[in-house]
């Protein structure tokens, strides 16, 4: 299966500044996608970043809060913009593999005071 | 909507004792089921994934699960428990077709007595 890294692991970021998250995969892959898990929470999809696409965003996930690069099969990057202490929470990115299995990043931590 | 329920928020066994860990999904057509495990600061890691074929279905670490449809449920057992399998663990629902996101359950934590 892929191996993700994400960057960062975890930051701790002012309200109202903005946080860029890095996934990047070893190998190519179509589908890219970025999840939310709040504290205690379950995965919740936020987007699905396709190459050469505009992202497709969820219900409750807009574009000028979330956006997304994708400017390879390999890399990708959510931004969490004009953060709120609501944002505190892990991102994870996740790929589809060539066997149909799902790789998730190791995550990002991130709190916001 | 495909959804998927894990009914037991918490759920505490005996080291050395059998782990039940219940999962029931809401999909229309055959699903892509996946079961994976995150221990505490750690990612996702996917312990066993049914797509067709076999409905028990064998995973990393000990861990299997079965495939029913009559009940709609993909439940993940294990017949000895160790205490590092404290985790938590969710239960995940794709669409058949390759290339749709996953819906995950609202997960289930084990704790593990000595």
């Amino acid at each position: 299966s892929a191996v993700i890294s994400q960057k960062p692991s975890r930051d701790i970021c002012q309200r109202g500044t903005s946080l860029t998250i890095q996934c990047q995969v070893d190998s190519q892959v179509t589908m890219m996608f970025w999840y939310r898990q709040q504290p205690g929470q379950s995965l919740t999809l936020i987007a699905t970043a396709n190459q050469g696409s505009e992202a497709t965003y969820e219900s409750g996930f807009v574009i000028d809060k979330f956006p997304i690069s994708r400017p390879n099969l390999t890399f990708s990057t959510l931004t969490v913009s004009n953060m709120s202490p609501e944002d505190s929470s892990i991102y994870l990115c996740s790929v589809l593999g060539w066997d149909y299995g799902y790789t998730f990043g190791s995550g990002t931590r991130l709190t916001v005071v | 909507a495909q959804s998927v329920t894990q009914p037991d928020i918490h759920i505490t066994v005996s080291e050395g004792a059998s782990l039940e860990l219940r999962c029931n999904y809401s999909y229309g057509a055959t699903p892509y089921l996946f079961w994976y495990v995150q221990s505490p600061g750690q990612g996702l890691q996917l312990l066993l994934k049914y797509f067709s074929g076999d409905t028990l279905v064998q995973g990393i670490k000990g861990f299997e699960a079965e495939f029913k449809r009559s009940q709609s449920s993909f439940n993940l057992r294990k017949p000895s428990v160790h205490w590092s399998d404290a985790a938590e663990y969710f239960c995940a629902v794709g669409a058949g077709n390759a290339g749709n996101m996953l819906t995950f359950g609202g997960g289930t934590r084990l704790m593990v007595k000595p």
